[in-house]
């Protein structure tokens, strides 16, 4: 399975954008890039996903490169409630399995 | 809103005896899922369910088995449980004709002792 990698932690003031990256270098043309994040003690939530063109929905915006070898997840406005563990994972178009890694756990200060 | 459910949040358990989770859902999904979540090693799939009665196993099945007879209603099965099954378990569902995203429950964290 195609790998991806997060920086460990990321710190945001409230209020402010945050950019989430995401490397995928060895990303396959069928894979679908899924971003999920975690609130403590709570089960994960989907955030969005997309395959080639950037894509917004009403929690987030995601932006993938040209090339798909990395991927950034923009919440326009961080609020304390964002702060959770967000996890960048590679999905083929018939897949299913979500196999988290350690994801990027965002911090949020007032 | 979907919403998945799972029967405890925290159980303890001794080492040997059976272990009941259960998970429902109120959204008609298809498509049911059990996970386990361990520090340093992330989510990992144990068992997936594609419709009624059917099954498939995930990534870790060894010490688990599934069963589904109701849409709704996805149980995880701990037929001994030992000490290295002790975890976070996540059920999640989704239904596959309106897109990927999969939607989870709170999670039950299992202490075996």
């Amino acid at each position: 399975d195609a790998k991806t990698t997060q920086p460990n932690s990321m710190e945001s003031n409230e209020e402010e954008p945050v950019h989430l990256p995401c490397n995928h270098s060895t990303i396959s043309g069928t894979d679908y890039i899924h971003w999920y994040r975690q609130l403590p003690s709570q089960g994960p939530e989907y955030v969005i996903h997309g395959l080639t063109s950037n894509v917004n929905n009403r929690m987030a915006s995601l932006a993938i490169a040209e090339d798909r070898k990395s991927s950034t997840l923009i919440l326009h406005r961080a609020t304390l409630r964002d702060a959770a563990v967000y996890y960048c994972i590679l999905l083929s178009n018939s897949g299913y399995a979500l196999n988290f890694g350690k994801g990027t756990s965002l911090l949020v200060t007032p | 809103d979907v919403k998945v459910t799972q029967s405890s949040r925290y159980l303890v358990k001794r080492t040997g005896e059976k272990v009941f989770l259960e998970c429902v859902q109120d959204m008609d999904h298809e498509n049911m899922f059990w996970y386990r979540q361990d520090p340093g090693l992330g989510l990992r799939l144990i068992y997936f369910s594609y419709d009624v009665k059917m099954k498939e196993k995930g990534d870790i099945p060894e010490g688990y088995s599934v069963s589904r007879e109701k849409k709704e209603r996805f149980s995880l099965i701990l037929e001994s449980a030992s000490t290295n099954q002790t975890s976070m378990y996540l059920c999640a569902s989704r239904d596959p004709g309106q897109g990927y995203e999969q939607y989870f429950g709170p999670g039950t964290r299992l202490t075996v002792t």
